[in-house]
């Protein structure tokens, strides 16, 4: 099984809405990561979790805040976004320890009104 | 960091016809992996190739780690196989910009 799923698809929020992404693996991975990604450009690091740790964060606005609560599930809060925040959010999972293939979830595709 | 570079940036083929897709990397990496990404977003695994060549089909790719590239070849192309083709490296996973591949029958 290499499946990572995401949860919303999609979401409609609101700039004064909280709301989370979710992501999930039952792969046994260490490492998750989350990137976003703008029409017609590549996915762009957003955070990587190390064993539960956050162990890259890629200067990231803070109402955007990350969490992972177990090594098989991760989080990503949302709070105050802007319109521009509008994206596709993908999450990847990777066994850890630098050298291992990873996997990527469908992805959540927010708009912010 | 790391820059990863991808050419060329568009390819228009015909049905049938073969391709080569190179990727670039600015320093030494044990993680390299290709992808295919399909209309509606989802990233599909191709190869996880941080060195030599690998076989799935009709795709194939090879990683000369030492000269810091990937190449990644596709033979006798289908509709199907259109898309945005990534590469990825380290363990930061760090994107290059993407080949834009449309395939005509």
């Amino acid at each position: 099984d290499t499946e990572v799923t995401q949860t919303p698809k999609h979401l409609v929020m609101g700039m004064t809405n909280k709301k989370s992404l979710k992501c999930e693996q039952h792969m046994g991975h260490r490492a998750m990561y989350w990137y976003k990604q703008k029409a017609k450009k590549p996915p762009e690091l957003m955070f990587v979790y190390s064993y539960e740790k956050l162990s890259i964060n890629e200067s990231v606005p803070s109402r955007f805040s990350p969490e992972c609560p177990n090594s098989s599930l991760l989080n990503l809060h949302l709070h105050a976004l802007q319109p521009e925040d509008s994206a596709l959010y993908l999450c990847a999972s990777s066994r850890g320890g630098g050298n291992t293939e990873a996997f990527f979830g469908q992805g959540t595709r927010l708009t912010v009104v | 960091g790391i820059q990863v570079e991808q050419s060329p940036p568009d390819l228009i083929l015909q049905e049938g016809a073969n391709s080569t897709l190179r990727c670039n990397f600015s320093d030494s990496v044990n993680n390299l992996q290709w992808f295919h990404q399909n209309p509606w977003g989802q990233l599909i695994n191709l190869f996880y190739i941080p060195s030599g060549t690998k076989q799935n089909g009709r795709l194939s790719a090879t990683t000369v780690a030492t000269e810091r590239y990937s190449l990644l070849y596709i033979s006798s192309s289908q509709t199907t196989d259109s898309g945005v083709y990534f590469c990825a490296v380290g363990f930061a996973m760090r994107f290059g910009a993407g080949t834009r591949l449309t395939v005509k029958p």
